[in-house]
């Protein structure tokens, strides 16, 4: 497609079950974002990738989140033992190498953990 | 630490009103600003950005916005806004040498309701 898409876009889960969120970016575009908006705050970094660099897991707030990206294209965000403080909307973003010019967000996967 | 403040959480307006989002960073250095939008149900898009030049900065529907370096200040403004302004106004900043996007610092976010 044209544009980064993400999936599901809603997700509602039990509290300690596992979630895997997933992420397909625009074509072409070797950077990939996951970022996190939770109620009330601002966009809250989580981790990105870049190329076949180590990602940077540095926003990442707990063991139990992790993410991939195969092949340099698809990501899958995947959160374990999930929590209710979890409920956010997951936002994917990516874009052309190391741009600031601006991320391309997908429309985001809202889970809600309950 | 870096920092992004939007002064107004929720602001409300009548059509043809004029409108005007506060956005103030803290970082001493060169920056790059943004502005994005996100329209309800939709995903966030890039309204307008500010790298060099122009402090004037102009960009979709009508937006334009003012870097004051004096003030750390990326206001948002739009002269008359329309019933479809309504969302949700982001400001984010990052460091001229950050050489990525990770180092986005955004703002909370200001939520604009334009009433028919």
């Amino acid at each position: 497609g044209a544009g980064v898409s993400q999936s599901p876009s809603n997700k509602v889960t039990e509290k300690g079950k596992d979630v895997e969120l997933r992420c397909d970016p625009i074509s072409g575009h070797t950077a990939l974002y996951w970022y996190r908006q939770s109620l009330g705050q601002g966009l809250e970094f989580l981790i990105y990738f870049q190329g076949n660099s180590a990602p940077d897991k540095s926003g990442l707030p707990s063991d139990r989140f992790s993410a991939e990206r195969t092949g340099g294209s698809v990501s899958t965000l995947t959160i374990q033992r999930t929590q209710q403080e979890d409920s956010a909307v997951y936002l994917c973003a990516s874009s052309l190498r190391f741009s600031p010019r601006g991320l391309f967000f997908g429309e985001g996967s809202r889970l809600t953990v309950l | 630490a870096q920092s992004v403040s939007q002064h107004n959480h929720h602001v409300i307006l009548s059509e043809a009103a004029s409108l005007e989002l506060g956005c103030n960073y803290s970082y001493g250095g060169t920056v790059n600003l943004f502005w994005y939008v996100q329209y309800p149900g939709q995903h966030l898009q890039l309204l307008l950005k500010y790298f060099s030049g122009d402090p004037l900065v102009k960009g979709i529907k009508g937006f334009e916005a003012e870097f004051i370096k004096s003030k750390f200040s990326f206001n948002l403004r739009k002269p008359s806004v329309q019933w479809s302004d309504t969302a949700e106004y982001f400001c984010a900043v990052n460091a001229r040498n950050a050489g990525n996007n990770r180092k986005l610092i955004w703002g909370l976010g200001t939520s604009l309701a334009v009433n028919p």
